[in-house]
Parts: C-alpha cells; sequence; structure tokens
C-alpha cells in the first residue's frame, strides 16, 4: 500500500466552478497534511496545511481532514485559470527522521 | 532573497559519467532534502538529512550518495549514471520538524544517454 495515493485523472472543470481533489494515506500516525501546487516546469509551492480533523479555510482554498477515514481533501472555490497546476497532497511520516511522502499528483486544468 | 539554490539547472550526461548536484539554502533551516520527479510518479524521495552531520535513505536511493557538507550545503552525486536517472531533481529545505513549509529549489534537469 503507498504511503499517499490521489488516484484521480485530470480534472477540467469550468471557470468559476469547484475543484475537488483527494489523498488518502496509509499511516495512521501521521500528523501533518499539506498541499502543494505545482506549475508546469515550476517547483511546488505550499497552499495549504491541516494538523486537525475538519475544515480549514484560506481565501478560495479549503481543505479538509479526516483522520479516522486517513482522507485529506482540498477544494478550490470559484476556480481561475491562475489555478490550472498539479496539486500534490504531502504527509509525514511518523518514524525515523523528518520525511514527508508526496502522492503522484492531480492535474488540474480551469476552461475558460 | 535566495532561498534554495541548486545548481545545475540543466545537464547531460552519458551513461557511466558521474555528477554532483549541488544543493544551498541560506535560511538556516536544520533539514534538507533530495527529490526526484517523473512524470506520472510524483516526487520520491532520494536521501535527507534531518539535521547536520546526519543523512538517511529515502524511497529510492540507490545508484546516489549524499553529503551533508555543513548546515547550508546537502549535495547530490551520481558514481555512474544510468538512462532511469534522467530525471528533474529537486532540493528541499526545512526549518524542523514537519508543521512547517518544506521550501524547494528550481530543480535540476538531468538527462543520462
Amino acid at each position: 500500500q503507498k504511503e499517499v495515493e490521489q488516484n484521480s485523472g485530470p480534472l477540467s472543470v469550468p471557470e468559476g466552478a469547484i475543484a475537488s481533489l483527494n489523498c488518502t494515506y496509509s499511516d495512521r500516525g501521521s500528523q501533518s497534511f499539506f498541499w502543494y501546487r505545482q506549475y508546469s516546469g515550476k517547483s511546488p509551492e505550499l497552499i495549504m496545511s491541516i494538523y486537525s480533523n475538519g475544515d480549514k479555510e484560506d481565501g478560495r482554498f479549503t481543505a479538509q481532514l479526516n483522520k479516522a477515514s486517513q482522507y485529506v481533501s482540498l477544494l478550490i472555490r470559484d476556480s481561475q485559470p491562475s489555478d490550472s497546476a498539479t496539486y500534490l497532497c504531502a504527509v509525514n511520516i511518523p518514524y525515523g527522521n523528518n520525511r514527508l511522502a508526496f502522492g503522484k499528483g492531480n492535474q488540474v486544468v480551469v476552461i475558460p | 532573497n535566495a532561498g534554495v539554490t541548486q545548481t545545475p539547472k540543466f545537464q547531460v550526461l552519458k551513461t557511466g559519467q558521474s555528477m554532483t548536484l549541488q544543493c544551498a539554502q541560506d535560511m538556516n533551516h536544520n533539514s534538507m532534502y533530495w527529490y526526484r520527479q517523473d512524470p506520472g510518479m510524483g516526487l520520491r524521495l532520494i536521501y535527507y538529512s534531518a539535521s547536520e552531520g546526519t543523512t538517511d535513505k529515502g524511497e529510492v536511493p540507490n545508484g546516489y550518495n549524499v553529503s551533508r557538507l555543513n548546515k547550508r550545503e546537502f549535495s547530490l552525486r551520481l558514481e555512474s549514471a544510468a538512462p532511469s536517472q534522467t530525471s528533474v531533481y529537486f532540493c528541499a529545505s526545512l526549518q524542523f520538524g514537519l508543521t512547517g513549509e518544506l521550501f524547494f529549489g528550481e530543480g535540476s534537469r538531468l538527462t543520462v544517454l
């Protein structure tokens, strides 16, 4: 079982719609969860972090965490063409030293 | 404010050649990481250094070696490059713990022929 899984294929959404991305993780001891955005040819940048069950909102982005079900999601409201990117879910691995495991990423395309 | 700086940004090697990717951060971070990114594979951890003086293997360490030269610098060496090591390599750093942001360099695109 992979440490972090993002299974959805590319997601196309109309401008102004909501984009929904999901991520599951395997280790129940994980405590820190992140969403990174990566534009084509660029390096990943952090857009959201979440540590407690429930929702966390930051502007048009909402991260949702459910530790019992071991999933994290990201909602992008009022999607804009500038949101077109790959979104990477990252989860801390609690054993050993500081280490983050990343999912494969989900590509989002916002159609004007 | 440079952040995380990687060199070189592009490199073409022949099979069997060696090279070193350099990474330096000016944020006084304790932890540093090397990832590779391949299409459809996401970011995979090669090696990391939780603090100066320590290094540990990640998911895909075979064919690579690392050196944490000092708190600022963390290099990745390919001793005998193989076509399977064609990838984009990212260095990243973190202050401490995993409640903070992982800062990435711009990436190094390596092609092994």
